[in-house]
């Protein structure tokens, strides 16, 4: 069974960093491309990151780009999403989640770990 | 970035109703559209890719259809487990981006 564990998520004032975590189990990590999606409280959806096979390529939306960094490492099967420089606005729920291969779309998505950016 | 607008925003329908849940696009995305289930203080669940490929393990009263700028999703015979928020992902091109969301609600 595709299990998918994020961890780290909290409270933490506007500016500051947090990292998150996902850990990945039933299925062989290192074949998928991986992603963090995110979803503001009563709000759609929102792809934060995803992450090549090998963590060579990245990719980000301009509302994240060059204060988010994801990576993984695939000894562990696990996923990380470093968050600085944080705003209210990325107050949300962040999912991590397994692209179906050669696609962007996400077929196996975690419980979600919750971050609120408040002083 | 291409805009995804999801109608209706919600709707309310009784036990054995079939539904549509329409998502069009703001440029032709070449059936590269996916549907999401997503239940309260859950994590969405993949139903349908590539605008029509059932995923495995997704009840075959759902399908989904459409081409171009337009698709839709079909709930056929509801069930009271089928009360949940829909959404559609383009992942045509990037950003892959998301519609707003169907609230469904069961009678």
């Amino acid at each position: 069974e595709v299990q998918l564990v994020e961890s780290g998520g909290g409270l933490v004032q506007p500016g500051r960093s947090l990292k998150l975590s996902c850990a990945a189990s039933g299925f062989t990590f290192s074949n998928y491309y991986m992603a963090w999606v995110r979803q503001a409280p009563k709000k759609g959806l929102e792809w934060v990151a995803t992450i090549s096979t090998s963590g060579s390529r990245t990719y980000y939306p301009d509302s994240v780009k060059g204060r988010f960094t994801i990576s993984r490492d695939n000894a562990k099967s696990s996923l990380y999403l470093q968050m600085n420089s944080l705003k209210s606005e990325d107050t949300a729920t962040y999912y991590c989640a397994r692209h179906l291969l050669a696609s962007y779309v996400m077929d196996a998505w975690g419980q979600g770990a919750s971050v609120t950016v408040s002083s | 970035d291409i805009q995804m607008t999801q109608s209706p925003a919600s709707l309310s329908a009784s036990l054995g109703e079939t539904v549509s849940i329409e998502c069009l696009a703001s440029e032709d995305i070449y059936n590269n559209l996916a549907w999401y289930q997503q239940k309260p203080g859950k994590s969405p669940q993949l139903l349908i890719y590539y605008a029509s490929s059932l995923q495995d393990g997704v009840p075959s009263r759902f399908s989904g259809s459409g081409s171009g700028t337009q698709y839709s999703l079909k709930i056929n015979s509801l069930e009271s487990e089928d009360a949940a928020t829909y959404f559609c992902l383009q992942d045509s091109e990037y950003p892959p981006t998301f519609g707003g969301g169907t609230k469904l609600e069961l009678k």
